[in-house]
């Protein structure tokens, strides 16, 4: 799996959108750019994922540079609730490897009141 | 749907002593994880298994063993418990699609366990 480097911590305002980066400079063709938040402990928790095309669901939307080498993960209006770990991950859909999800140390996101 | 249940939600071991973290789940997945979280760092694959009967060494195997003897269950089994061990214990369970495991995997609310 490709590594993802994500910056250690953020803070956000509620009610404003909450842009967390991650870089996936040796992201290979196959592999999928998945995100993961972990809510104090708890068990993670699936947010979205894509390939190329951005995407958008009812949590957040995910950004993919052209390249690919990039991506952001937007949650439009942070509330409280979404103060977590955020957790960029690359991880080909089938294949050797696919079976494992690599998570890193993330982003601690803080929504700020 | 309970989703994926983990038993016990904590546990304290003293070194050389074993037991079993127990996992269910009840939707039906082919696909079951272990995985531990250190404190501050990210989780690693101990196990994981594709269906009843077929389990495979994740990135941090050694000291642990699994079983998958149903489709509802996969059990962690802890053999001769060390320091080393104190962990949160994640299990997770997924469905297939196509060739892979799935695109989202479900996880329990974890085991915390301390060796002393």
């Amino acid at each position: 799996d490709a590594k993802t480097t994500q910056p250690p911590s953020m803070d956000c305002a509620e009610g404003r959108a909450a842009n967390l980066p991650c870089n996936h400079s040796t992201i290979s063709g196959n592999e999928y750019v998945y995100w993961y938040r972990q809510i104090h402990s708890q068990g993670p928790q699936y947010i979205i994922h894509g390939l190329k095309n951005n995407e958008t669901n009812e949590m957040a939307s995910l950004i993919i540079t052209e390249d690919r080498k990039s991506s952001t993960l937007i949650l439009p209006h942070a509330t409280l609730r979404d103060t977590a770990v955020y957790y960029c991950i690359v991880r080909a859909d089938w294949g050797a490897g696919s079976y494992q999800l690599t998570f890193g140390k993330g982003t601690k996101l803080s929504v700020i009141p | 749907n309970a989703g994926v249940t983990q038993t016990p939600k904590f546990r304290i071991l003293k070194i050389g002593q074993s037991m079993t973290l127990q996992c269910t789940q009840d939707m039906n997945h082919n696909y079951m994880y272990w995985y531990r979280q250190d404190p501050g760092m990210g989780l690693k694959l101990i196990y994981y298994s594709v269906g009843a009967g077929i389990t495979d060494k994740g990135e941090v195997p050694n000291g642990y063993n699994v079983s998958r003897s149903t489709t509802e269950d996969f059990p962690l089994r802890l053999e001769l418990a060390a320091p080393s061990q104190t962990s949160v214990y994640f299990c997770a369970s997924s469905s297939p699609k196509g060739q892979g495991p799935g695109t989202e995997a479900f996880f329990g609310q974890g085991t915390r366990l301390t060796v002393v």
